[in-house]
């Protein structure tokens, strides 16, 4: 069964603190691995797909990267508008049903303070 | 990016009642569609995949006939909630997706039954 662990669970950083957060997964032929950002009481909205090991991708204040275990999502100089929760997901490879079924993990709270 | 519309974002509903949510792909043909289900603090639950012009694919331990999932066009899928109870209330998002390597979420529906 595909596994997507998050950590930490939360995270409090200071406006300028820069940090990482961290998704392991288990998952045989990773297809894709994808973050998601989510604000209070609204939908994931897509920010990165790594598809193979060493893959790195940016997107302002954030990097996202990927090994055969684990992802990072690397966050600069944050702003507090950062905060949220962010969330990984995998897909596994085809022909296990689905060819789009995204597995999630419980994502991390994200809190830049000014 | 692209842009899935989902409405109601909010409704509340007396017990033994139905409930319907509309997902809709508002610049793209979403071949597959995808409800999922979300408690507070945790990650997102799949309940169904639906395909356009089939039956949905719904997970373990989801009841079809509780949550009727329709997709009758490329650009529409509806999840009903059919004679809801206090402990169906939770927070419904739908997903679409046009390929593998995509999937855009709606802004998600608030559902509370009293």
């Amino acid at each position: 069964e595909d596994q997507v662990t998050q950590s930490p669970e939360a995270l409090r950083l200071q406006e300028g603190e820069s940090s990482s957060l961290n998704c392991s997964y288990t998952v045989s032929g990773l297809r894709g691995l994808f973050w998601y950002r989510q604000d209070p009481g609204k939908g994931p909205e897509f920010l990165f797909t790594l598809y193979s090991a060493g893959e790195e991708k940016e997107k302002e204040r954030l990097k996202a990267t990927l090994t055969k275990k684990e992802s990072f999502l690397h966050i600069t100089a944050p702003k507090p508008e950062d905060s949220a929760t962010y969330l990984c997901a995998v897909q596994p490879p085809r022909g296990g049903g689905s060819n789009y079924k995204l597995t999630f993990g419980k994502g991390t709270l994200l809190t830049v303070n000014p | 990016g692209a842009v899935v519309s989902q409405h109601p974002s909010r409704v509340i509903c007396k017990s033994g009642t139905s409930v319907k949510i509309e997902c809709r792909s508002l610049d793209f043909q979403a071949t597959t569609m995808f409800w999922y289900r979300q408690f507070p603090k945790k990650s997102l639950m799949l309940m169904a995949t639906s395909n356009e012009g089939s039956k949905a694919t719904y997970e373990q331990g989801v009841e079809k006939d509780k949550f009727l999932i329709n997709h009758a066009s490329l650009t529409l899928s509806t999840l009903t909630v059919t004679s809801a109870h206090p402990e169906d209330s939770s927070f419904y998002i739908c997903s679409a997706s046009s390929s593998f390597w995509m999937a855009f979420f709606g802004q998600g529906t608030r559902l509370t039954v009293v």
